[in-house]
């Protein structure tokens, strides 16, 4: 089946580290999206990309950091210089501009 | 700045009855409009998508009305079953000022419970 793949589902990390949150689609899609969910707030978008080796800022990109070295890839670093961390990720992946986005199930990222 | 609302954090229907939610949205021109459901601790799933020159779109007991001299989307669930609560997200759909390409902006979202 196909689908968007992030793992892990839970994770944990110290205060003042870096940690990176994957994100695997077999959708064959060009355009992937990472989105933040916190409790009484909308998706907000960190970052897109349209194409393979390029990505654009979303609405609150400062403190993350992504790549797109592959078509099926779209990794997310969460750094130290992000503010309040911890948060409901969510990636997701479309055919172009205006279709539906299709999202993967969640990485909840506790930073304690 | 762009604000879309919708209308509640939580609404509550008695099972078979009609449930509406209401998306309205100000500093904004949007090209279309998605509406998702999301589950607790999983990701928002498509449900439909209605373009500025439609008026509405049905699929099976769900329809989506959009008006945009009120600023207005209406979601509705007819003959709402309990297996239908979820949170309900709308988006709209737009080309972001500076960007050249489209972007969705998303709502906070509505809790629908489904009561037997």
């Amino acid at each position: 089946d196909g689908g968007i793949t992030q793992s892990p589902k839970y994770l944990f990390r110290k205060e003042g580290q870096n940690v990176t949150l994957s994100c695997e689609q077999n959708l064959n899609h060009d355009a992937m999206y990472w989105y933040r969910q916190d409790p009484g707030q909308g998706l907000r978008l960190i970052y897109y990309s349209q194409i393979v080796n390029d990505f654009q800022k979303g609405d609150i990109a400062e403190g993350y950091s992504v790549s797109r070295e592959k078509k099926e890839s779209f990794p997310l670093t969460v750094t130290s210089a992000q503010k309040n961390p911890t948060a409901f990720y969510l990636c997701a992946s479309s055919i172009f501009d205006i279709q539906p986005l299709h999202f993967g199930n969640g990485t909840r990222l506790t930073v304690t | 700045s762009q604000k879309i609302e919708q209308n509640s954090e939580a609404l509550n229907i008695q099972e078979g009855k009609t449930a509406t939610l209401t998306c309205n949205y100000t500093n904004y021109s949007p090209a279309y409009l998605q509406w998702y459901r999301q589950d607790p601790g999983r990701g928002p799933v498509f449900l439909l998508l209605i373009r500025e020159n439609e008026k509405e779109k049905r699929k099976e007991r769900l329809k989506v009305t959009f008006d945009t001299t009120l600023k207005q989307s209406l979601f509705h669930i007819t003959a709402s079953q309990p297996a239908d609560s979820a949170t309900y997200l709308c988006a709209l759909g737009g080309v972001a000022s500076g960007a050249g390409s489209y972007q969705l902006t998303f709502g906070k979202g509505t809790k629908l419970s489904v009561i037997p």
